[in-house]
C-alpha cells in the first residue's frame, strides 16, 4: 500500500514567520501535487512537480520534489493569515489513474 | 462556467436509509472521482471513472455504488447507510491522468448517518 505521510499535522504560527511542511513516502511517485483546502470548500491545486530535484516557486511558496521522488516539501516565506488552510500533498503514478493523498497539514497563521 | 457542482450540500440519514449524491462537471473532463474526507485521514478514493459508462473501485469502495451514464455526471449511491459513512464527500474531475493533470474539486457534501 502506497502511503504519504505529512508532517507536522498542525502548525500555528505568527504572521511573518517562515515554515516548512513535509510529505514523505517509501514509494516512488511519478509526480507530486500540492493542494490547499479552505474550510467548507474543496481542495485547489497549487503546483505539480514531476522531476526529481525539481523546485517550483509560487510567490512566497517554494515546492521541492526529492531527488528520489519519494518526498516533497512546501516552504512558505513570511506567512500571512491568508495562507491559513489545510495543505494536502498527493502522489501520482504513471501506471495508475489515481492520486494518493496525504493526511494533510493544518496551518493557522495568526495576525 | 460552474466547474464541478455537488448536490446536496448537507444531508442527515438514519441507519439503513439510502441516498444518491450527484456530481456534475461542465469542463468536458473524461475522468471523475469520488472521495471521502475524514479527520486526520486526508482524502480517500471511493470509486472513479475514466469515461462515460465506465467505473472502477478505489481504496474504500465497500458500501457504495456509482454510475456514469453521461460524461458530465457521476453519481454516488449509498444503498443502506451506516454511521461509519458519516463523512464529507468530494467529487473531482480531471482532463487526463491524475498524475499529471489538475483535479478540480466540488464544494463537498457533508453527510451524517445517525
Amino acid at each position: 500500500t502506497q502511503l504519504l505521510e505529512q508532517s507536522p499535522q498542525f502548525l500555528s504560527i505568527q504572521e511573518g514567520e517562515n515554515l516548512t511542511v513535509y510529505c514523505n513516502s517509501s514509494s516512488v511517485f511519478s509526480s507530486l501535487q500540492w493542494y490547499r483546502q479552505e474550510p467548507g470548500e474543496g481542495p485547489v491545486l497549487l503546483v505539480t512537480v514531476v522531476t526529481g530535484g525539481e523546485v517550483k516557486k509560487l510567490k512566497r511558496l517554494t515546492f521541492q520534489f526529492g531527488d528520489a521522488r519519494k518526498d516533497s516539501s512546501l516552504h512558505i516565506t513570511a506567512a500571512q493569515p491568508g495562507d491559513t488552510g489545510l495543505y494536502l500533498c498527493a502522489g501520482g503514478m504513471d501506471s495508475s489513474y489515481k492520486l494518493i493523498f496525504g493526511s494533510g497539514t493544518r496551518l493557522l497563521v495568526r495576525p | 462556467n460552474a466547474g464541478v457542482t455537488q448536490t446536496p450540500k448537507f444531508r442527515v440519514l438514519k441507519t439503513g436509509q439510502s441516498m444518491t449524491l450527484l456530481c456534475a462537471q461542465d469542463m468536458n473532463h473524461e475522468y471523475m472521482y469520488w472521495y471521502r474526507q475524514d479527520p486526520g485521514m486526508g482524502l480517500r478514493l471511493i470509486h472513479y471513472s475514466v469515461g462515460e459508462g465506465t467505473t472502477a473501485k478505489g481504496e474504500v469502495p465497500d458500501g457504495y455504488n456509482v454510475s456514469r451514464l453521461k460524461k458530465q455526471n457521476f453519481l454516488l449511491g449509498l444503498e443502506s447507510a451506516a454511521p461509519s459513512q458519516t463523512s464529507v464527500y468530494f467529487c473531482a474531475s480531471s482532463y487526463g491522468l491524475a498524475a499529471y493533470n489538475e483535479q478540480f474539486f466540488g464544494p463537498g457534501t457533508r453527510l451524517t448517518v445517525l
